[in-house]
C-alpha cells in the first residue's frame, strides 16, 4: 500500500530555513500524481502549501511563494519542502500528501519555530 | 484565489441523528470538491471526491452533493466514530484552498 513519511528537524530557529523530506513507499513518484505539502498550526485549520508534479512543475500558495521551494528526487522516491526565513507563525504540523484531492497523507510532523 | 466557507462552525448532533454540513465556494468550481474528516492527533482522511464520490472504504452513511458553488456533506445516522472535524477543499484551480472546518460534536 502507498505510504508517506515525513522526516526533518522538529525545531527550527527564527529566520532559518525549515527543511522536510517525504519518503514515498508503495508507489513510484515518477508514475504520476501531484505530490505536496499541507500544514496545520496547533488548534487551527488546514493550509495548502504547494504541489509538485512528477515532471517537476510546481504550484505554490501565493502567501508563501516567496519563501517556499518544493523539489522531487525520483531516484530516491522522495520529495522535499524548504521554507525560508521562518517565524513563530510557521509553527505547525506539516503533512506530505499525494494528489490535489489528497488520497494519501503522511502522519504529520510537528515543526516548532523557536530560539 | 477561491474562498471556501463552511457552515456551521460547530454542529451538535445526537448519535443516530442526521448531520448536514455546508461548503460554499466564492466562484464556481464545477464538481472539484473533496471532503476530509479529521480526528484529534490524526491526519485528515479523504471521505468524498468529485463532490459526490465516496473514497475507498468510506461507509455509505456519508454522502456528498452539489456542484458549482454550493456543496453539502450528509452523514445519515451519526455513529460515535463520526464525531470529528470536517473540511472541504477545492481542487479546480490553483491555489488549492480549504474551508475553515466544521466540528461535529456530541449533543
Amino acid at each position: 500500500q502507498v505510504q508517506l513519511q515525513e522526516s526533518g528537524p522538529g525545531l527550527v530557529k527564527p529566520s532559518e530555513t525549515l527543511s522536510l523530506t517525504c519518503t514515498v513507499s508503495g508507489y513510484s513518484i515518477s508514475s504520476g500524481y501531484y505530490w505536496g505539502w499541507i500544514r496545520q498550526p496547533p488548534g487551527k485549520g488546514l493550509e495548502w502549501i504547494g504541489n509538485i508534479y512528477h515532471s517537476g512543475s510546481t504550484f505554490y500558495n501565493p502567501s508563501l511563494e516567496s519563501r517556499v521551494t518544493i523539489s522531487v528526487d525520483t531516484s530516491k522516491n522522495q520529495f522535499s519542502l524548504k521554507l525560508a526565513s521562518v517565524t513563530a507563525a510557521d509553527t505547525a504540523v506539516y503533512y506530505c500528501t499525494r494528489s490535489s484531492a489528497v488520497d494519501y497523507w503522511g502522519q504529520g510532523t510537528l515543526v516548532t519555530v523557536s530560539s | 484565489e477561491i474562498v471556501m466557507t463552511q457552515s456551521p462552525a460547530t454542529l451538535s448532533v445526537s448519535p443516530g441523528e442526521r448531520a448536514t454540513l455546508s461548503c460554499r465556494a466564492s466562484q464556481s468550481i464545477s464538481s472539484s470538491l473533496v471532503w476530509y474528516q479529521q480526528k484529534p492527533g490524526q491526519a485528515p482522511r479523504l471521505l468524498i471526491y468529485g463532490a459526490s464520490t465516496r473514497a475507498t472504504g468510506i461507509p455509505a452513511r456519508f454522502s456528498g452533493s452539489g456542484s458549482g458553488t454550493e456543496f453539502t456533506l450528509t452523514i445519515s445516522s451519526l455513529q460515535s466514530e463520526d464525531f470529528a472535524v470536517y473540511y472541504c477543499q477545492q481542487y479546480n484551480t490553483w491555489p488549492r484552498t480549504f474551508g475553515q472546518g466544521t466540528k461535529v460534536e456530541i449533543k
